[in-house]
């Protein structure tokens, strides 16, 4: 079965400054990983996904995200922060022939002016 | 583009009553999905469907319910709130399952049990 850690439940970063989310993943063969965003009061989107191949995701709105198969991890990193991303992240995992997509328990993250 | 829209937005109800939430989408996907959220503990798979007709448990279909008897609609039912029972309810939809992710949520249903 697959599962979805993310360690840091609330993220606080000052507007302009870098940014990384944890993720790690538990799966017996590769996984698709995801990351999705929920800003307040909506429904989840999608911010990138991995399938494959190079193991940098670029995605919407200047995030992207790091697949790396030794860590079991797919962080998501921004270079500069801006008040609006202030949302929470979910990372999620899924494998071939699948229909359910596994979510973590999410970060809640605060960008400072 | 399309829309999921979940009905009510907001819902109350009593210790022990049956409670049923709506999802409507006009993407015209076969795959639908109801998750539990919970704070701090991320989205719960409860029910999915693959196509009309078709039922799925999720690790949280317990004391659930789930209709889809229609392509664009998918019902959850909770067959007997608990009291103190405050979480939100996503509906979620999908063309091609979910390994390619693109999951298209609702904005959420409210569930507060007194």
């Amino acid at each position: 079965a697959q599962s979805v850690t993310q360690p840091d439940a609330r993220v606080t970063v000052s507007e302009g400054a870098s940014l990384q989310l944890r993720c790690k993943y538990s799966s017996s063969v590769t996984p698709y990983l995801f990351w999705y965003v929920q800003y307040p009061r909506q429904g989840l989107q999608l911010l990138l996904k991995y399938y494959s191949g190079d193991p940098v995701v670029q995605g919407v709105n200047g995030f992207e995200a790091e697949f790396s198969k030794s860590n079991s991890s797919f962080h998501l990193r921004k270079a500069s922060v801006h008040w609006s991303d202030s949302a929470v992240y979910f990372c999620a995992v899924s494998i071939s022939g699948s229909w359910q997509l596994i979510f973590g328990s999410g970060t809640q993250l605060t960008v400072m002016p | 583009g399309g829309i999921i829209t979940q009905t009510p937005k907001f819902l109350i109800g009593q210790e022990g009553q049956k409670l049923t939430l709506k999802c409507q989408q006009n993407f015209n996907h076969d795959t639908m999905y109801w998750y539990r959220q919970d704070s701090g503990k991320g989205l719960r798979l409860i029910y999915y469907s693959i196509t009309e007709n078709d039922l799925q448990k999720g690790d949280l279909s317990e004391g659930y319910d789930a209709s889809r008897e229609k392509k664009s609609s998918f019902s959850l039912t909770v067959t007997s709130a608990q009291k103190n029972e405050m979480a939100v309810f996503l509906c979620a939809s999908t063309t091609g399952g979910g390994n390619t992710g693109q999951l298209y949520f609702g904005e959420g249903s409210k569930l507060t049990v007194l």
